[in-house]
């Protein structure tokens, strides 16, 4: 199995131009999300997604759009990039409430490096 | 809001040695988990901890949860230069969807 895949692994913008980063699970979760991480503040929720059709945000939303029309894909666009956008992105999904009372145990993607400049 | 505080946020130790990072929060969580996160990769479950006290082992590393489900800890006997790497607290609470992580302790173990 594939688990979580994440295109491109490494990106670089100018500021202002969009681009989506892919993930793709073939694992049938039906709960996605994108974090991105930045040295010393660990990993913050961007957004966030428990089934096809149904998005919500995280802590961190703004200048950020997703979508989910399949189960297995969950893209996140960045419509006008900017350095503070700079960051390593992680996507990762989850099988809702298996196993342990509701925890969501996440299986991460390899990540995707993003500079804006 | 609610915040996991890791400590210490980075520890260099020699092979051998006994260490222990903690995680803690003023908010109660329905779930602790703690990944471990090698460089150029993402996070990979060690594991989760649900039941307050509840104390779970994995070879050489012990996990602790607090009475009270606020804080955690992870301690790791003989460390091991495999041992090398990020460690995260994450927490998450039932019927929510938005798990929140702790900034991380990078540990260094030198041979």
């Amino acid at each position: 199995n594939a688990g979580v895949t994440q295109t491109p692994k490494f990106q670089v913008l100018k500021t202002g131009q969009s681009m989506t980063l892919q993930c793709a699970q073939d694992m049938n979760h039906e709960y996605m999300s994108w974090y991105r991480q930045d040295p010393g503040m660990g990993l913050r929720l961007i957004h966030y997604s428990v089934g096809a059709g149904i998005t919500d945000q995280g802590e961190v939303p703004n200048g950020y759009n997703v979508s989910r029309s399949t189960t297995e894909d969950f893209p996140l666009r960045l419509l006008s990039a900017a350095p503070s956008q700079t960051s390593v992105y992680f996507c990762a999904s989850a099988n809702l409430g298996v196993g342990f009372s509701g925890a969501n145990v996440l299986t991460f993607g390899a990540g995707s490096r993003l500079t804006v400049l | 809001t609610q915040l996991l505080e890791q400590s210490p946020q980075f520890l260099s130790i020699q092979e051998g040695e006994n260490l222990t990072v903690y995680c803690n929060s003023s908010s109660v969580f329905s779930s602790l988990q703690w990944y471990r996160q090698e460089p150029g990769e993402g996070p990979v479950l060690l594991v989760t901890v649900v039941t307050g006290g509840e104390v779970k082992k994995l070879k050489r590393l012990t996990f602790q949860f607090g009475d009270a489900r606020k804080d955690s800890s992870l301690h790791i006997t003989a460390a091991q230069p495999g041992d090398t790497g990020l460690y995260l607290c994450a927490g998450d609470n039932t019927g929510g969807f938005k798990t929140i992580f702790g900034a991380g302790t990078r540990l260094f173990v030198k041979a």
